[in-house]
């Protein structure tokens, strides 16, 4: 069946560091992966996309990568911010299919 | 411009009784989707449409029914509530890029607690 994991773990950085969130998935071919952020009590907001013929996209200060031969996407977030503290959802979508499928999300806490 | 809107924000059912969850976009957009969320599991998809009138089974539809008479609306019932059924459930829906063009971004509603007792 489709699998989506992502670091269970809650990331913990400093302000200032870059934070790295990982995704990675199991029989599927995406032809797009987004990043949602997610705060808490509130619903997802997208963040960005990334299609599949693509290896890296920047908006800002996040930066995504997506290699389809390993089948992983990492999500960086450069010089974080305590504002930046969320949990993180990566997704897939394939155009063929109607249905985006989420991952379990990575809470991100960043220490001022 | 609201987004999309939920209804009820909060709601605590006993077992067996029946509920619906309203959602209304203003954005014209075509596909919507209810998803539950839980702890460590991650957005699940229970049901969406994909215009007017539609409907199709998402990856958890069981004990739940859906509706889509207008476009702007999208109604998920319980019609004999579970205690597994106590969720987070959230509304969302995307627009049509065109055909083979869809990217699947998704506009989230601010969600629905609901309790199961």
């Amino acid at each position: 069946s489709q699998k989506i994991e992502q670091n269970s773990e809650a990331l913990n950085i400093q302000e200032g560091k870059t934070a790295t969130l990982t995704c990675n998935y199991t029989n599927y071919s995406p032809a797009y992966l987004q990043w949602y952020r997610q705060d808490p009590g509130r619903g997802p907001v997208f963040l960005l996309l990334i299609r599949e013929n693509e290896k890296e996209k920047r908006k800002e200060r996040l930066k995504v990568t997506f290699d389809t031969t390993l089948k992983q996407s990492l999500f960086h977030i450069t010089a974080s911010q305590p504002a930046d503290s969320a949990t993180y959802l990566c997704a897939l979508y394939n155009t063929g299919g109607f249905k985006t499928i989420f991952g379990a999300g990575t809470r991100l806490f960043v220490k001022a | 411009n609201a987004g999309v809107t939920q209804t009820p924000k909060f709601r605590v059912l006993k077992t067996g009784q029946s509920m619906t969850l309203l959602c209304a976009q203003d954005m014209n957009h075509e596909y919507m989707y209810w998803y539950r969320q839980d702890p460590g599991m991650g957005l699940r998809l229970i049901h969406y449409s994909v215009g007017e009138g539609t409907t199709a089974k998402g990856e958890v539809p069981d004990g739940y029914n859906v509706s889509r008479l207008k476009k702007q609306n999208f109604l998920l019932g319980l019609e004999s509530a579970a205690p597994s059924q106590t969720s987070v459930y959230f509304c969302a829906s995307s627009y049509w890029r065109g055909r083979g063009s869809n990217t699947g971004e998704l506009f989230f509603g601010e969600g629905s607690r609901l309790t199961v007792l």
